[in-house]
């Protein structure tokens, strides 16, 4: 079935410095792919998008690309904050049935 | 306000006694979503709907029901509470492509 594998956490970073999280996926048919982001205390927010092969998704300094043909994600920002500190998930949608991988807390030291 | 919106944000509560869970969205999502968010699980579906008067089982759906009499309104309802569904309880919303979290609520089952 469809899923979705991102990189164990937790990453901690000092500030500045950049950053990648891995996220692969299994799909059939042709999946939009997100990333996801989670503050302490407060819900999912949407971070950035791309629904079909070769898309850049972009947001606040943070940059994925749909691979197809690795069938991979991964979120990267060259120079991260503090306030970049969450929990940050990859997830898919195929077909209004939505999967999410399990989360990957970044901490940013100053 | 505009957006998706959950009550009460904080529920103590105690085995065997019902309790609801409210979420509201003003954007007449088609889709709307339940999931518990636990330690060690991630995010885990439990009910989801695709339209006023239609609902399906998610991953883990024992212990819980749903109704949507209303688009704008998707309850969440523990029949009688168990120590297992102290958990924080999201609510998402979607149209096509990407799901809109509510802030969430914190229940807690003595």
């Amino acid at each position: 079935g469809d899923s979705v594998t991102q990189m164990e956490g937790p990453v901690t970073l000092s500030e500045e410095a950049f950053l990648t999280i891995n996220c692969t996926y299994t799909a059939t048919g042709y999946p939009s792919l997100f990333w996801y982001v989670q503050y302490p205390g407060e819900g999912l927010q949407l971070l950035l998008k791309a629904t079909k092969a070769d898309d850049k998704g972009s947001n606040k300094g943070f940059e994925a690309t749909y691979r197809k043909e690795t069938t991979s994600f991964h979120l990267e920002k060259g120079s991260v904050q503090v306030s970049d500190s969450a929990v940050y998930f990859c997830a898919l949608n195929a077909g209004n049935q939505f999967y999410f991988g399990t989360g990957t807390s970044l901490t940013v030291i100053p | 306000d505009a957006g998706i919106t959950q009550s009460p944000r904080y529920k103590i509560t105690e085995t065997g006694r019902q309790v609801t869970l409210m979420c509201h969205q003003t954007w007449s999502h088609s889709y709307m979503f339940w999931y518990r968010q636990d330690l060690g699980h991630g995010l885990r579906l439990i009910y989801y709907s695709a339209a006023a008067d239609i609902t399906d089982k998610g991953e883990v759906p024992d212990g819980y029901v749903v109704s949507r009499s209303k688009t704008e309104n998707f309850p969440l309802t523990l029949e009688s509470a168990t120590r297992s569904q102290t958990s924080v309880y999201f609510c998402a919303s979607s149209e096509r492509i990407e799901q809109f979290f509510g802030p969430g609520t914190r229940l807690t089952v003595l």
